[in-house]
């Protein structure tokens, strides 16, 4: 099993619609936990930490369960710029600041 | 807009060849990282430096060789090279991990490397 697993997609949407995406953890000691949006050909960029109370910036709103390892991003009302892979991220290892990846999950948004 | 800076944005060297891959930070980080990307795959942890010390290696081969001159500045050296090595290199840097505070990391642009 992978340590972080996502939905590779990808997700062909409206624009102006809803999408969640989801991630599961494997391990039960993890801390920090991460969404990144990476754009064809450049770098991941922090979209947003997630929060055990969960947290919204936006249109943009994070949720973690910890009981089901789980993390999970919405995005409302989405736009064309929203077009990107999205990378769960999860630390592995509290005393070295190790985070591992998910596989990503592409998103299209069409007009 | 990056506040990690990385150069050169695209090498192409033979497999004889030596070069460096630079990365700088103006955030007052003490945690550096290089990771390695290729296609359509997720970063792959390479290296971790803390307070300028080696921390992590991931069992990179030696043809890769990094070094953490100062606070503000990695590099990672390359020589003898394989093909299957080109791939983009992104440096990242965050505060070092303390308990639960959250260390995001911000990634430079990266070098797209090509080992020909």
């Amino acid at each position: 099993r992978k340590e972080v697993e996502q939905d590779p997609g990808p997700f062909n949407v409206p624009e102006g619609a809803t999408v969640a995406f989801n991630c599961t953890y494997s391990n039960s000691a993890s801390q920090s936990f991460f969404w990144y949006r990476q754009d064809c050909r450049k770098e991941p960029k922090l979209l947003m930490s997630v929060y055990s109370s969960g947290n919204e910036d936006g249109r943009f709103t994070a949720q973690l369960n910890r009981a089901s390892q789980y993390i999970s991003l919405l995005i409302r009302d989405s736009k064309l710029s929203d077009s990107a892979t999205y990378l769960c991220v999860v630390n592995r290892d509290s005393s070295a600041s190790k985070i591992i990846f998910g596989s990503g999950t592409r998103l299209s948004i069409r007009p | 807009d990056t506040e990690v800076t990385q150069t050169p944005k695209h090498l192409v060297m033979g497999m004889t060849n030596k070069k460096s891959l630079k990365c700088e930070q103006h955030m007052g980080h003490r945690a550096m990282y290089w990771y390695k990307q290729k296609a359509k795959k997720p970063p792959e942890l390479m290296f971790v430096y803390s307070y300028e010390k080696l921390s992590i290696n991931e069992s990179v081969p030696s043809r890769f060789s990094p070094e953490c001159p100062n606070s503000s500045l990695l590099n990672l050296h390359l020589h003898a090279l394989q093909p299957e090595d080109s791939a983009l290199y992104l440096c990242a840097s965050s505060h070092p991990y303390v308990g639960e505070v959250h260390n995001e990391q911000f990634f430079g642009p990266g070098t797209r490397l090509t080992v020909l």
